[in-house]
């Protein structure tokens, strides 16, 4: 199994649905984040946490909510999808020392 | 202007080439610099991590950081097909809340 898992992998969705996507990790990582990645402006950091009690917005939060179910779960959801969402989503991992983040595979979201 | 800049490509070289990337930044309080490797349809993965300036060595890579002039690169030697990827720079100020440039797509081709 991947150290960081992602579903799901596609999802096709409808604007103003609203949308989660799920994130499991077995690193035994307490930190975990949520990123997007858009052509030509790489990964953005949509919200972090560093335990369960622990949430934090990034430079993009607007329009998304997370929630910290356990150490190793993180979900990030879209109450409203609008069609600018549409992007790979990546969840990441961390232990704060220099080995750096461990990435999902991604979920690529489409909204229409 | 973009805290990490880095140019998209895409970059196309021949089997057993020289590769140099790059990336430049604005924010002089990064310490941590980070390059990763990302295959098509998969996620990043961490190739090289540098904590201030300086060089590092890893088999055909060397990354290198000049925090005088905010720039940082990443060599590859010998380049191999397997080297096709888009390579993504990374920095941060305390190891956490990473900034990412945009990617440069590579092609090596045999």
């Amino acid at each position: 199994d991947a150290d960081v898992t992602q579903t799901p992998r596609n999802r096709i969705t409808k604007t103003g649905k609203r949308i989660m996507l799920e994130c499991s990790q077995t690193k035994g990582h307490d930190r975990m984040y949520w990123y997007r990645q858009d052509p030509g402006l790489g990964l953005r950091l949509i919200y972090y946490s560093f335990d369960v009690k622990d949430i934090n917005k990034g430079e993009i939060s607007d329009g998304y909510s997370v929630s910290r179910q356990a150490q190793a779960k993180f979900s990030l959801s879209l109450e409203s999808a609008i069609p600018n969402q549409t992007a790979l989503y990546f969840c990441a991992t961390s232990d704060g020392l220099r080995d750096g983040y461990t990435f999902g595979s991604g979920t690529r979201l489409t909204v229409v | 202007q973009k805290e990490v800049e880095q140019d998209p490509g895409p970059l196309s070289v021949p089997e057993g080439a020289i590769v140099s990337l790059n990336c430049t930044y604005s924010n002089s309080a990064f310490q941590y610099f980070m390059w990763y490797r990302q295959y098509s349809r998969k996620g990043p993965e961490l190739l090289m991590y540098t904590y201030s300036s300086g060089n590092k060595e890893d088999g055909r890579f060397t990354a290198q950081v000049d925090k005088s002039s905010k720039y940082i690169s990443l060599f590859i030697r010998d380049s191999q097909p397997s080297d096709s990827a888009t390579y993504l720079c990374a920095m941060s100020l305390d190891n956490n809340d990473m900034r990412f440039g945009a990617g440069t797509r590579l092609t090596v081709k045999p």
